[in-house]
């Protein structure tokens, strides 16, 4: 059962343009928000996060908006640029029997454009 | 952050065999664990590795199939046992500093491929 989910598995963007990659969720006891970053070949890389308790945190480029109504976020860069292009996950947090299990989306690649 | 590294990056095995894997942290850090990731699949937790004491596993995941190893604050291994097609994956080590295991980091990846 997927409790992540990001249901655009590609998007394209211009440089210098704001790129949108969104997440849906279904648990309600999830705390904790995170954005990955994977190149091929490699490891995801920590993006960005926010908590519950917060609707938006910034970090450069990146801007994280979470709506928890909704059970929904959102990634925001801006601008864009050709670096950008990678394969983005969303992850949740809840505490599990194991601690704390990162449960993933499955991704949204995203493509910038020069 | 931490940097981590994953032994072999990539392997063939045949089925019915078993492979370990390895994974190294450059520095000691509280949590660490194993990922699958299935074609076109997300991420999925297979265990967390304990450090002195048995691993703990997520629903679907057993130590029969995937025994783990942490014998210390920097390394862990997961072997892949008794090896069928279904368990050609990337195989993911990510390690997290504190107990909260928010924010974890990933090393490269272990491609496997079960002919």
């Amino acid at each position: 059962d997927q409790q992540v989910k990001q249901n655009s598995p590609s998007l394209s963007v211009q440089e210098g343009r704001i790129s949108i990659l969104n997440c849906d969720y279904t648990n309600s006891m999830f705390d904790y928000f995170l954005w990955y970053k994977k190149y091929p070949a490699e490891g995801p890389t920590f993006l960005i996060s926010i908590s519950s308790i917060k609707d938006k945190n910034e970090d450069g480029r990146f801007t994280v908006f979470l709506n928890k109504s909704a059970k929904h976020l959102s990634l925001h860069i801006v601008p864009s640029q050709p670096g950008d292009s990678a394969v983005y996950f969303c992850a949740a947090s809840a505490r599990s029997n194991s601690g704390y299990a990162l449960n993933f989306g499955k991704g949204t690649s995203l493509l910038v454009t020069p | 952050s931490a940097v981590i590294s994953q032994k072999p990056s990539r392997d063939i095995c045949q089925r019915g065999t078993s492979l370990t894997i390895q994974c190294q942290v450059d520095s000691q850090v509280t949590m660490m664990f194993w990922y699958r990731q299935q074609p076109g699949q997300s991420l999925t937790l297979i265990a967390t590795a304990n450090q002195g004491s048995e691993a703990t596993y997520e629903s679907g995941f057993v130590i029969d199939k995937f025994p783990i190893s942490r014998p210390n604050l920097t390394f862990s291994t997961l072997t892949v046992s008794n090896m069928s097609p279904e368990d050609s994956s990337i195989y993911l080590c990510s390690a997290a500093r504190g107990t909260s295991g928010y924010e974890q980091y990933f090393g490269p990846g272990t491609r496997l491929t079960v002919t």
